[in-house]
């Protein structure tokens, strides 16, 4: 199984911060590896898919890179209603698995 | 605009199955796939297996392989998800999502059930 490990795996910022969280592959995925925020209580929300694609509807201060192992989600101008937990996913091959996740707290 | 409700919380005893429900609208049922992915307390998303709604074939997590079964009923526009012999560790909320093609040859978990809340205690 591709295992997903994600830094760091809570982070403490202000509203108006850029925010960089990072998902690393245990064996090569190309770029089949989307992002999703959570909020307590809720489903899982898609962000971003194929690395660096932005899911319909998503703020553009999200943004995703990397490909291969490595990984990246941004936010580049934290707002108020970001604040949530974020996993990483991979689609390269079955099982499907997610990253740890990453929760994000007002500071 | 496209929805899937789920069927309420569930309390089982260890050894007990359940089944939970997914029903779609908004779309066409057999055109899109639907996986399910189940979410311990706070733990990461785990994902249970998938059926490909317009024939009916499925693919299970190893991990699960032996207990979970998932049909759907395209009358119903419903898929199902039932996992048997349940132990304390099976405590979880339970997802369905559907599973979409986009470009560049992806897919996605486009949208997700509201998640049923599946309890397993003695």
């Amino acid at each position: 199984d591709i295992q997903l490990t994600q830094s760091p795996s809570f982070l403490s910022a202000s509203v108006g911060n850029r925010v960089t969280i990072t998902c690393r592959a245990s064996q090569g995925i190309t770029n089949y590896l989307a992002w999703y925020q959570q909020k307590p209580g809720k489903a899982p929300k898609l962000l971003i898919y194929a690395a660096s694609t932005l899911q319909s509807g998503v703020p553009s201060r999200f943004s995703g890179s990397g490909s291969g192992t490595d990984f990246t989600l941004t936010i580049s101008s934290l707002q108020p209603e970001d604040f949530a937990t974020y996993y990483c996913q991979q689609l390269n091959s079955y099982p499907v698995t997610f990253g740890g996740g990453t929760t994000v707290e007002i500071k | 605009q496209v929805q899937l409700v789920q069927s309420g919380a569930e309390v089982k005893k260890p050894g007990a199955s359940v089944k939970v429900s997914c029903k779609a609208s908004g779309y066409t049922f057999t055109s899109f796939a639907m996986h399910w992915v189940r979410q311990a307390p706070g733990q990461r998303p785990e994902w249970m297996g998938w059926i490909n709604v317009g024939n009916g074939n499925t693919r299970y997590s190893e991990k699960f392989q032996v207990r979970v079964t998932i049909t759907r009923d395209t009358s119903a526009t419903t898929a199902y998800m039932e996992l048997s012999s349940l132990r304390s560790e099976d405590t979880a909320v339970y997802y369905c999502a559907r599973w979409a093609p986009v470009a560049g040859g992806h897919t996605i978990f486009d949208y997700w059930g509201q998640g049923t809340l599946v309890t397993v205690s003695s």
